[in-house]
């Protein structure tokens, strides 16, 4: 079965540069969360979208942006990076009507250098 | 006080028997839980869900619910070496439907 597709697996920035996530939902899921996690810490939510708006906000820096594309795949753009920003970024997906169960991409490990 | 609280262990069980697993939620209005097993390093991967007070078994899983405890459970049944990580718990609140909320995570080790 498909599953959540995140890319790049693994990025190294320098601190003030730009990333860009990107994660393509399992096909039909129309709900995507990205969710950061940093070492020995449990994931933190980040953002939601739902049919290709923003449904929640959680604790993610003015920094970061991120949007629902109209083929459901979502980016996650992070700008002026800092070493604290180096984590796991999860994305994970929800079908509709599923009672929120979401399933996980890989993830994309962030090391900011 | 975090949303969702859980023990952080680690949680030490011998292979074969039981391990229970424990998590609380604050917010009243949550509708639904879930278990997700993390091995280090690797993402989420969601083992249980439930929705409705009482008990919901899947194979050597089973949750328990009791929302006026505000309370959730998962029991391992016949504990195997590989049921050992990290074990969240994670309610959605129904006042924000897409917003899915994680304790911190009961590290779980089976001693063989």
């Amino acid at each position: 079965a498909a599953g959540v597709i995140q890319s790049p697996r693994h990025l190294i920035k320098e601190k003030r540069e730009t990333a860009t996530l990107k994660c393509y939902p399992i096909p039909r899921h129309d709900t995507v969360y990205w969710y950061q996690q940093g070492p020995g810490q449990d994931p933190q939510f980040l953002i939601s979208f739902y049919e290709k708006m923003q449904s929640d906000k959680g604790s993610i820096p003015d920094r970061f942006s991120a949007q629902q594309f109209s083929d459901y795949h979502s980016e996650l753009n992070m700008s002026s990076l800092e070493l604290g920003d180096s984590a796991l970024y999860f994305c994970a997906s929800s079908s509709p009507g599923g009672l929120l169960k979401a399933f996980f991409g890989q993830g994309t490990r962030l090391t900011v250098v | 006080q975090k949303e969702v609280e859980q023990n952080s262990g680690p949680l030490s069980v011998p292979e074969g028997a039981i391990a229970s697993l424990n998590c609380t939620y604050s917010d009243r209005v949550s509708q639904s839980f879930f278990w997700y097993r993390q091995y280090s390093g690797k993402s989420p991967e969601l083992i249980m869900s439930i929705y409705s007070n009482g008990d919901k078994e899947d194979g050597r899983f089973t949750a328990q619910l009791n929302k006026a405890s505000q309370y959730v459970s998962l029991l391992i049944r016949d504990s195997q070496p590989s049921d050992s990580a990290t074990y969240l718990c994670a309610v959605n609140r129904y006042s924000s439907a897409s917003k899915i909320i994680f304790g911190s995570g009961t590290r779980l080790s089976i001693r063989p």
